[in-house]
This record gives C-alpha cells, sequence and structure tokens, in this order.
C-alpha cells in the first residue's frame, strides 16, 4: 500500500458505545492528524501527534483520546459516542522537516451514531 | 477574524474560462501555504503548495501569494467539469512550541459547466 488507510469506511453505532477509528500510514511521516468535517463548519483538527510517544490536542478535541505507540498508527477512540460525533472523520500525516508540513489525507470514515 | 478565510461561493464557470479562487490569512508570518481539491464524498486531494510571493504554475493551476497583503489564490486555467469540486486553502501557522499546524478555510464550491 501507499498513502493512508483508514477503517472502518462508514460505521453505525449507538449513543453511548466505544469506538475506535483506525489509521495506518506507510510513508514514515512523523506527524499525523484526525480531523473531522461537518458541513458549514469545514475541517476541524481534533488531536495530532508530531512524533511517536507524543500527542496534542487540537480545537475539538473533547469526547476524543489518541494514542501513537509507534510512527505508522494513530488510533482515534470515541470513549462513549453521542450523536454530535456523527461526522466525517479524516486521518492526515505530513513530514515537518523544512517547516513544510505538506499533509496528506487518507480516505475517511463516515460515523453516525444514533 | 477567522485564520483563513476564503471566498464563499459557490463559483460557477463555463467550460473553457479562467476560475479564481482566493483566500486570506491573519498569521503574518505564516511561511507555507496550500490548495486542497474535495470532490463529494472523497477525501482533500493536495493539488498546489506555495512558499514564496510570486507565481507557481503546474499545468492548467497556478497559486499566487502576497504576504504583504495575507493573500493567496488559486487560479485555474481552461476550466473543465472535471474541475468542479469544493477547493480548500490552508496556512501553516507556526505557533507556540508546536512545528505548525495547518488551518483552514471553509472551501469555496466550484461548478464548470459544459
Amino acid at each position: 500500500i501507499a498513502g493512508i488507510t483508514q477503517a472502518p469506511t462508514s460505521q453505525i453505532l449507538a449513543a453511548g458505545r466505544r469506538m475506535t477509528l483506525r489509521c495506518t500510514q506507510d510513508m514514515r511521516h512523523n506527524a499525523m492528524y484526525w480531523y473531522r468535517q461537518d458541513l458549514g463548519l469545514g475541517l476541524r483538527l481534533i488531536h495530532y501527534s508530531n512524533t511517536a510517544g507524543t500527542t496534542g490536542k487540537g480545537e475539538v478535541p473533547d469526547g476524543y483520546s489518541v494514542s501513537r505507540a509507534n510512527t505508522d498508527d494513530f488510533p482515534l477512540t470515541l470513549a462513549s459516542a453521542v450523536p454530535s460525533q456523527t461526522s466525517v472523520y479524516f486521518c492526515a500525516s505530513s513530514d515537518t522537516a523544512g517547516g513544510k508540513n505538506e499533509q496528506f489525507f487518507g480516505p475517511g470514515t463516515r460515523l453516525t451514531v444514533l | 477574524q477567522k485564520e483563513v478565510e476564503q471566498n464563499s461561493g459557490p463559483l460557477s464557470v463555463p467550460e473553457g474560462a479562467i476560475a479564481s479562487l482566493n483566500c486570506t490569512y491573519s498569521d503574518r508570518v505564516s511561511q507555507s501555504f496550500f490548495w486542497y481539491r474535495q470532490y463529494s464524498g472523497k477525501s482533500p486531494e493536495l493539488i498546489m503548495s506555495i512558499y514564496s510571493n510570486g507565481d507557481k504554475e503546474d499545468g492548467r493551476f497556478t497559486a499566487q501569494l502576497n504576504k504583504a497583503s495575507q493573500y493567496v489564490s488559486l487560479l485555474i486555467r481552461d476550466s473543465q467539469p472535471s474541475d468542479s469540486a469544493t477547493y480548500l486553502c490552508a496556512v501553516n501557522m507556526i505557533r507556540g512550541s508546536t512545528l505548525g499546524r495547518l488551518y483552514f478555510g471553509r472551501g469555496t464550491q466550484l461548478t464548470v459547466w459544459p
């Protein structure tokens, strides 16, 4: 594979359930990101990781957690899903050397919380 | 003021015309600027990066950057129906101790009609 993969492609989830969205990249990028995209609100950063072993909060982190155990994987967990977390979730990665930060996106996960 | 603002559109142009997409940003020290194309139901795709003042051309696409005016634009020459998509402007802003973070505009929807 080349690039970023995300799983699942789509999911319908009952409120209160726990859910982990998976993201894997094979470009050896140091930084990874999770965004959500909602109509009229654009892309909003949830969490990011500048390097394996570190994570940081973005613009809308509440209700989400992440981990970065290695360079390739960056899972996003919803501990107890709520309907307001219905959205399309995109994972992205970048090589931040030189400060350019060109980010490349995965195909996305469409999540519906009922 | 939002960090990144785009002309809201939608923008509609005939096939063969020049489409002009505009973006302003708030952080005067930003150094990296990007245009993404997003087809309906798909993930954002990086189509142009620009880092210095002036024009950068890639095929039918030209990115223009004016740091003094905090303005970046994308021109699409000889527009084709396949260019119909939402175009996202993104600016890398380095704040505090982070390596930088992309701030996205809400996008401009472009329709090219035959």
